[in-house]
C-alpha cells in the first residue's frame, strides 16, 4: 500500500521568511501529486498539481513545489510567506490500483504558522 | 459551478441516536468520496464511490457507519448508533476522473455528546 509522509508537524515562520514542506510518498508505479491547503475552519483547496512534464509546477498564490522523482519527493516551496499563508497544508497522491481504480492517500498534514 | 454541497454544517446530539449526513457532488463528477478529520488520525478516507458504486469502503470504521448513493447527485453517511468517538468534522469530495483533483464540501462538524 502507497503512503504519503509529511516531515514536519508544525512549522513557525515570520514573515518574508521562506518556506519549504517535505512531503515523500511510497509507491512504485506512476502517480499523480498534489498538495491541498486548508484554511483555518475551511475545507480543503488545491494548490498544485503535478501530472507529467516539467517537474517543478507553479501553483497559486506564489506557490510551487518540484516532484524528484528518483527522491519520491514533492516538496512545496514558497520564497517569502504572508501572513495569510497561515493554514494547513496536505500533501496528497494518487496511484493507479487497477481495474480503473486510483487510491488517493492524504499525508498527516503540517501545520504553518506565520508571524507577523 | 455551486461546488460540493454538504448538511448540515454542524450536528450535535447525544449518544446512542442516528446521525446522517448529506452531500451533493458537483454535477457531472462521477467519484464521490467521505472523508474524516480529527486532530489524532488527520485526514482519514472512509468510502468512495464510482458512479454510484461503492469501490472500497475499507476505512469504515465500523458496522455502525453506512453510505448510500443512491443517485448521482446525492450522497448519505449515516451514524448508528453514534459514539462521542465519532466526533470530527466529515468532508465530503467529488470529482471527474478517478486522477483528477478532488473538490471538497465545506464540511460537517459533528459533536456526539
Amino acid at each position: 500500500a502507497q503512503s504519503v509522509s509529511q516531515h514536519n508537524h508544525h512549522v513557525i515562520l515570520s514573515e518574508a521568511a521562506s518556506l519549504e514542506l517535505g512531503c515523500n510518498y511510497s509507491y512504485g508505479g506512476t502517480v499523480n501529486l498534489f498538495w491541498y491547503v486548508q484554511y483555518p475552519g475551511q475545507h480543503l483547496q488545491l494548490l498544485l498539481k503535478y501530472f507529467s512534464g516539467d517537474p517543478l509546477v507553479k501553483g497559486i498564490k506564489g506557490f510551487e513545489a518540484e516532484f524528484i522523482k528518483s527522491k519520491f519527493s514533492f516538496n512545496l516551496r514558497k520564497p517569502s510567506v504572508q501572513w495569510s499563508d497561515t493554514a494547513e497544508y496536505f500533501c496528497a497522491v494518487n496511484a493507479y490500483s487497477g481495474a480503473g481504480s486510483y487510491q488517493l492517500t492524504f499525508g498527516k498534514g503540517t501545520k504553518l504558522s506565520v508571524i507577523p | 459551478d455551486a461546488g460540493v454541497i454538504q448538511s448540515p454544517r454542524h450536528e450535535v446530539t447525544e449518544m446512542g441516536q442516528e446521525v446522517t449526513l448529506r452531500c451533493k457532488p458537483i454535477s457531472g463528477h462521477d467519484y464521490l468520496f467521505w472523508y474524516r478529520q480529527t486532530m489524532m488520525r488527520g485526514l482519514e478516507l472512509l468510502i468512495y464511490f464510482n458512479n454510484n458504486v461503492p469501490i472500497d469502503d475499507s476505512g469504515m470504521p465500523e458496522d455502525r457507519f453506512s453510505a448510500k448513493m443512491p443517485n448521482a447527485s446525492f450522497s448519505t453517511l449515516k451514524i448508528q448508533p453514534s459514539e462521542p468517538r465519532d466526533s470530527a468534522v466529515y468532508f465530503c469530495a467529488s470529482t471527474r476522473g478517478g486522477n483528477q483533483p478532488q473538490h471538497f464540501g465545506d464540511g460537517t462538524r459533528l459533536s456526539i455528546l
